[in-house]
């Protein structure tokens, strides 16, 4: 089976960093990816990481460890408007299967 | 390009009508996908599609469900006959060669 977990919820304050984990465990690992999703709205995508180490784009950094089935996200500087749902998704294989996690709703509180 | 489409954007039925939801995926992408989103159960993958051909349909939940591609710029997901339980938002994404997806808008279907 596939597992790919987060946490349920998290709150921060406006200003802060917050770090959102993910964990899997799958039968197969080519990419893991990060989405955005606010309510009511689409996944829209933010991250992608294949190898080891920290991607950095602007406010948000993701981060994978492949050996421990492990990675995060990483947001800076918060912004109310980052209030929303954070997927963590893994590509299984080449031929573009993916599966999510059941998502993290982050609330940003002033 | 104006991105994947899907209609109706809105749908509401009674309990053991047809629903059939509808998707005109981005220009150039070979891959289609179909996926169920509610509370319980996060964002799930119900079928997709490589070249208008359907690769892997294990996630569709039964026989009530079935979905076609009969070009590279449509494709329909049919409920029938539809239930209560099956009322979630369905989203169509597709993706070329890098396997990112790009999500429509999404279709909020409530069975009463």
């Amino acid at each position: 089976g596939q597992n790919i977990d987060q946490p349920t919820e998290m709150t921060a304050t406006e200003g802060a960093i917050v770090q959102i984990n993910c964990t899997y465990q799958t039968s197969g690992f080519n990419g893991l990816f990060w989405y955005q999703q606010h309510a009511g709205e689409a996944p829209t995508f933010l991250s992608y990481n294949v190898l080891d180490g920290l991607e950095e784009k602007g406010r948000f950094s993701s981060f994978l460890s492949r050996s421990k089935g492990y990675s995060y996200l990483l947001l800076k500087e918060l912004q109310m408007k980052d209030s929303a749902s954070y997927l963590c998704a893994v590509r299984l294989y080449n031929n573009n299967d993916m599966r999510f996690g059941a998502g993290t709703r982050l609330t940003v509180k002033p | 390009d104006a991105g994947v489409i899907q209609s109706p954007r809105h749908e509401v039925t009674e309990m053991g009508q047809e629903v059939t939801l509808r998707c005109k995926p981005i220009s150039g992408h070979d891959y289609l996908f179909w996926y169920r989103q509610t509370m319980m159960r996060g964002l799930e993958l119900l079928i997709y599609f490589n070249n208008n051909v359907p690769i892997d349909d294990s996630g569709m939940p039964e026989d009530r469900f079935s979905a076609k591609m009969p070009n590279a710029s449509f494709s329909t997901l049919k409920i029938q006959p539809s239930e209560p339980r099956d009322s979630a938002v369905y989203f169509c994404a597709s993706s070329g060669d890098w396997a990112l997806k790009f999500f429509g808008p999404g279709t909020r279907l409530t069975v009463l």
